[in-house]
Parts: structure tokens; C-alpha cells; sequence
């Protein structure tokens, strides 16, 4: 079956350090990537998006690469802010499975100033 | 415009007792999925309805849980007998496009904020 595996937290960073969070995947068919982030107390939302292999989804500084050939698709940023603490959730949707989408556990990133 | 909301945002019960968590997804959204996420831990899947056809209740740990969609909108997610395991938030998500429109791929879902359940 499907799954995402998003390494371990929390990630712990100074303001304005660079950010990676690994994303790797197993699919049945060929699926849509997603990141969503979840800040304190509120309810999980979409970051950004990738459908298709070698797309490249931004969003507030963030971006991932859909890798097919290395079944992955790693969150960046170039210099995180005290207000990205949060936890940040890879998930994949596979054309060839079910449509319930399929969540990594989270990634909790924490920002110092 | 208004995004998916649920209610109460927090509920506070006693072992054994039933409780009723409600969602309302944003208008026109045929898909819609309840979500429990403990803490520490990612989400686990509960169940998921779209548009009439029946809802697929693979997900629902227990037959003390149960949901119900109205009218292809509000959604109320029910548990019955109420367990301290079962402490967690409850989240609610929509999307728009059933899985067929869109290429086969579930839309991006739209989640609310939650219900936080805590069973003494």
C-alpha cells in the first residue's frame, strides 16, 4: 500500500537558517504531493503542491520538488522565521488507490530568534 | 469566503458518556473526511463520504464510532461510550472535486480547526 515517511522531529533551527524536511514515498500509481502545515492550536493547511514529476510547488519561501526518480519530495527554505514553528505534514494522493490521501506523521519544527 | 468549521472546539466528557462532534465544510465541497489526531501522532483516517454514495467507513477504529452526512453537507461524527483512548482532536477536511474530476487524485483538502475531546 501507499506511504510517507518524513524524517523524525522536532527540528530545531536559529532564525534564518536553511530548513529541510526529507519527504520519501510509496505509491501503487502516480500521485499528486502535498505539504500541509499545521500551527499551533489550528487546524492543518495546504503549503504547497507538486502533480507531476519534476514540478516544483512554492509557497512563502517554501518549496519541494516532486523527485519520481528518487520517490521523494523534500520541504525547504532558504532562512526560516520565529513564525514557521509549526508541524509540517508531507501527504500523497495515488490516482491508482484509494482517495483517501495518505499522511506522513509530522515534522515538528520549532524556530529560535 | 468561510472555511470548514466544527464545533464544539473543545469538549470535555466523562468515560462512558456519548458525544456528538459536528463539521461544516465549505459550501459546494462534495468530499468530506474526518481525521483523529493524537498527540504526538499523525493522522489517522477515520472516515470519508462523497457526494450520495455510500461513505467508506474503513477507517473508524471501533463500532462506537459512527458519522453521518445531511443533505450532502454537515457532517456529525459520533461516539458512543466514550474511552479515555479515545482523547485526541477530531479534525474535519473538504475538498471540492470528486476523485474521478480531478485526474483520478484527491483535491487539495481544507481542514478546520478541530474538536479537542478529552475523556476523563
Amino acid at each position: 500500500g501507499d506511504s510517507v515517511t518524513q524524517m523524525e522531529g522536532p527540528v530545531t533551527l536559529s532564525e534564518e537558517a536553511f530548513l529541510t524536511i526529507n519527504c520519501t514515498y510509496t505509491a501503487t500509481g502516480y500521485p499528486s504531493l502535498f505539504w500541509y502545515v499545521q500551527y499551533p492550536g489550528e487546524g492543518l493547511q495546504l503549503l504547497l503542491k507538486a502533480t507531476k514529476a519534476d514540478d516544483k510547488g512554492s509557497n512563502k519561501g517554501f518549496e519541494a520538488t516532486y523527485r519520481k526518480e528518487t520517490t521523494s519530495f523534500h520541504l525547504e527554505k532558504g532562512s526560516v522565521q520565529v513564525s514557521d514553528s509549526a508541524v509540517y505534514f508531507c501527504a500523497l494522493s495515488d490516482e491508482g488507490g484509494s482517495y483517501i490521501p495518505t499522511f506522513g506523521r509530522g515534522t515538528s519544527l520549532i524556530v529560535h530568534p | 469566503g468561510a472555511g470548514v468549521s466544527q464545533s464544539p472546539s473543545n469538549k470535555v466528557t466523562e468515560k462512558g458518556k456519548d458525544v456528538e462532534l459536528r463539521c461544516d465544510p465549505i459550501s459546494g465541497h462534495t468530499a468530506l473526511y474526518w481525521y483523529r489526531q493524537s498527540l504526538g501522532q499523525g493522522l489517522e483516517f477515520l472516515i470519508y463520504f462523497q457526494g450520495n454514495s455510500a461513505p467508506d467507513k474503513s477507517g473508524l477504529p471501533s463500532d462506537r464510532f459512527s458519522a453521518e452526512r445531511t443533505g450532502g453537507s454537515v457532517s456529525t461524527l459520533t461516539i458512543q461510550r466514550t474511552q479515555q483512548e479515545d482523547s485526541a482532536v477530531y479534525l474535519c477536511a473538504s475538498s471540492l472535486e470528486p476523485p474521478r474530476l480531478a485526474g483520478g487524485h484527491t483535491d487539495t483538502q481544507y481542514f478546520g480547526p478541530g474538536t479537542r475531546l478529552t475523556v476523563l
